[in-house]
């Protein structure tokens, strides 16, 4: 079982409209969790990290499930600018171990 | 700020031969990865150091794979003799992560390696 897995997509959504990604990690002891987006050829950059109580940024919403093990991501009003992949990230064993799903790619249209 | 740097952007190489990456991270940081980043995947580590000791290579082909931090700064990342499953791109990023849990990851724009 890899370390954390993802839907891999493609998405394909029109643009206003709210899609959610699930990704879920198979060690309990993981400590930080975060969301990575990455643009078409270009380097991964951190979206926002996830915290426990859950998290807002504007129009992307996170949330930490530290019982089912799973972290999530919401997208309201879909932008044609969000179309990227989303990479879920976990750190563990005392925050140095950073471990990346393979991503969820989502396109949106116009 | 400058970011992390990265080179060569490109490389095609043939099998069996080598090929060198090398990485200047932020300057401060002192924690520097790589990652191999295949094509449809997210990205794996081969190696991660602080300042210039390594802390996990668990992953890292030590058979035809080698990196070397040299004074805590620079970093290079070699491959010989390459195979044509190490097409990928190789991503170097680094972190000012001191205390577990904080800091994000800081990437290059990556070395896309081609072997034919």
């Amino acid at each position: 079982r890899k370390e954390v897995e993802q839907d891999p997509g493609p998405f394909n959504v029109p643009e206003g409209a709210t899609v959610a990604f699930n990704c879920t990690y198979s060690n309990s002891a993981s400590q930080s969790f975060f969301w990575y987006r990455q643009d078409c050829r270009k380097e991964p950059k951190l979206l926002m990290s996830v915290y426990s109580s859950g998290n807002e940024d504007g129009r992307f919403t996170a949330q930490l499930n530290r019982a089912s093990q799973y972290i999530s991501l919401l997208i309201r009003d879909s932008k044609l600018s969000d179309s990227a992949t989303y990479l879920c990230v976990v750190d563990y064993t005392g925050g140095f171990k950073t471990i990346f799903g393979a991503g969820t790619r989502l396109f949106v249209k116009a | 700020e400058a970011g992390v740097a990265q080179s060569p952007r490109y490389k095609i190489i043939e099998k069996r031969q080598s090929v060198a990456f090398w990485c200047n991270p932020i300057s401060g940081h002192a924690t520097l990865y790589w990652y191999q980043q295949i094509l449809g995947q997210g990205p794996k580590l081969l190696i991660q150091f602080q300042n210039n000791g390594v802390v996990d290579d668990s992953q890292l082909p030590k058979d035809r794979f080698s990196a070397e931090r040299l004074k805590g700064v620079d970093s290079t990342l070699k491959i010989q003799p390459a195979k044509l499953e190490d097409s990928a791109v190789y991503l170097c990023a680094s972190s000012d992560r001191t205390v577990p849990n904080t800091g994000e990851l800081f990437f290059g724009e990556g070395s896309r390696l081609t072997v034919l």
